[in-house]
């Protein structure tokens, strides 16, 4: 069964404290991973798409990384406004149509200290 | 531009009783997507539409679940007899045709009492 896992499920860091969040799947034809944000009482913001194997993309202070089996989304001296849940999510299949529906992981809520 | 639109954005509800959600996708966005969000769960797909059709229904849980597209563009969730399991906060998403990247609304939060 194709699975998606975030860790950890909830991160506490100062101000300036830099870490990484974590997602593992066990899919099979991954064409897409995904990574989005998302604020309490908000829908999920898009943040990157991931598409093979040592591929990266950067956006202010995040960074999305991605192998064959996980990808890291590396946050580099948070400051308190980068407080959400994490979403990772994985894109499956083929279509004449290219939109598939995503698989998400159960998030990961990181909380920002100042 | 606008972004994708969902009304109401909360509902509460009796037990047995019928409710529908709308969306109001993103202009020109051919695909669009339902899914449930329930407390400590992730996002759970319900329905994917390609413009008025339903090529994926896999995550309906119930036949008392159904949705439907009309013009291409906005689209209802209906929930019949609904259950206290029910209650979540129903997303919808869209993206333009041949394209990866969802955008989701604010989403809907319904409570079944």
């Amino acid at each position: 069964e194709d699975q998606v896992t975030q860790s950890p499920e909830a991160l506490r860091l100062q101000e300036g404290e830099s870490s990484s969040l974590n997602c593992s799947y066990t899919v099979s034809g991954l064409r897409g991973l995904f990574w989005y944000r998302q604020d309490p009482g908000k829908g999920p913001e898009f943040l990157f798409t991931l598409y093979s194997a040592g591929e990266e993309k950067e956006k202010e202070r995040l960074k999305a990384t991605l192998t064959k089996k996980e990808s890291f989304l590396h946050i580099t001296a948070p400051k308190p406004e980068d407080s959400a849940t994490y979403l990772c999510a994985v894109r499956l299949g083929i279509s004449n149509f290219g939109n598939e529906k995503l698989t998400f992981g159960t998030g990961t809520r990181l909380t920002i200290i100042p | 531009g606008a972004g994708v639109s969902q009304s109401p954005s909360n509902k509460v509800t009796e037990k047995g009783k019928d409710v529908e959600l709308r969306c109001d996708p993103i202009s020109g966005h051919t695909a669009l997507y339902w899914y449930r969000q329930s407390l400590g769960q992730g996002l759970e797909f319900l329905i994917y539409f390609q413009g008025n059709s339903a090529p994926d229904k896999s995550g309906l849980p119930s036949d008392r679940f159904s949705a439907e597209r009309t013009g291409g563009s906005v689209s209802t969730l209906t929930i019949q007899r609904t259950q206290q399991e029910d209650s979540a906060v129903y997303l919808c998403a869209s993206s333009p045709y041949l394209t990866d990247t969802q955008y989701f609304g604010p989403g809907t939060r319904l409570t079944v009492l």
